[in-house]
């Protein structure tokens, strides 16, 4: 079972640069996001979308974009790298964004900014 | 403003005795509390979760209890073992609008169960 599937694992950019980790699930849910995990801060909602072409900023989504052309699909694109934007990145989906609906992660996105 | 807080950054505990690990919200809108699990180099998965209109709820050895006069959760393991080592996320769930509901995370509580 694939699930939530991540690429890369592990990237280093250089300040200024651009790139996009993608994002995909085969579980047919509407609901996908991106957060972001830094050292004693828990996650943070990056962005989400509840559906194929609905997308909507969460909490930190300032120097990030993200499109949602098909439902499997949820790309998120660094327009300009940063060394504060060195962290963990996970994309996580769940059914639908109904209370008590089990959200799904990824295994993770390892990004350094030089 | 931190509206999940999980207070303890760390906890060791002694394989077969109890983990208890807390949690505190501000906003009386959450209605609904999760926790995840996550190993390091791993995503969270989920562990149990609670509807603010119960105020226990149980899978196994995994218990939660909420207290929603108190603004407090806590996640119970008993009896603990190695394998639980792990971070504990506390999350809680609010209406967004639009249909959409969010979750809101804690920072994380790190538990180290001792063979």
């Amino acid at each position: 079972n694939a699930g939530v599937t991540q690429t890369p694992k592990f990237q280093v950019l250089k300040t200024g640069q651009s790139m996009t980790l993608q994002c995909a699930q085969d579980m047919n849910h509407e609901y996908m996001s991106w957060y972001r995990q830094d050292p004693g801060m828990g996650l943070r909602l990056i962005h989400y979308s509840v559906g194929a072409g609905i997308t909507d900023q969460g909490e930190v989504p300032n120097g990030y974009n993200v499109s949602r052309s098909t439902t499997e699909d949820f790309p998120l694109r660094l327009l300009s790298a940063a060394p504060s934007q060195t962290s963990v990145y996970f994309c996580a989906s769940s059914y639908s964004t109904g209370v008590g609906n089990t959200i799904y992660f990824g295994e993770g996105s390892w990004l350094t900014v030089v | 403003d931190q509206q999940v807080k999980q207070n303890s950054p760390s906890l060791s505990v002694q394989e077969g005795r109890i983990s208890i690990l807390n949690c505190d919200y501000t906003n009386s809108m959450f209605d609904y509390f999760l926790w995840y699990k996550k190993y390091p180099a791993e995503g969270p998965t989920f562990l149990i979760s609670i509807s603010s209109i119960k105020d226990k709820n149980e899978d196994g050895r995994f218990t939660v209890f909420l207290n929603k006069s108190a603004k407090h959760l806590s996640l119970h393991i008993v009896p603990s073992q190695p394998g639980d080592s792990a971070v504990y996320f506390c999350a809680a769930s609010v209406y967004s609008g639009a249909g959409s509901y969010q979750l809101t995370f804690g920072k994380g509580t790190k538990l180290s169960v001792i063979p």
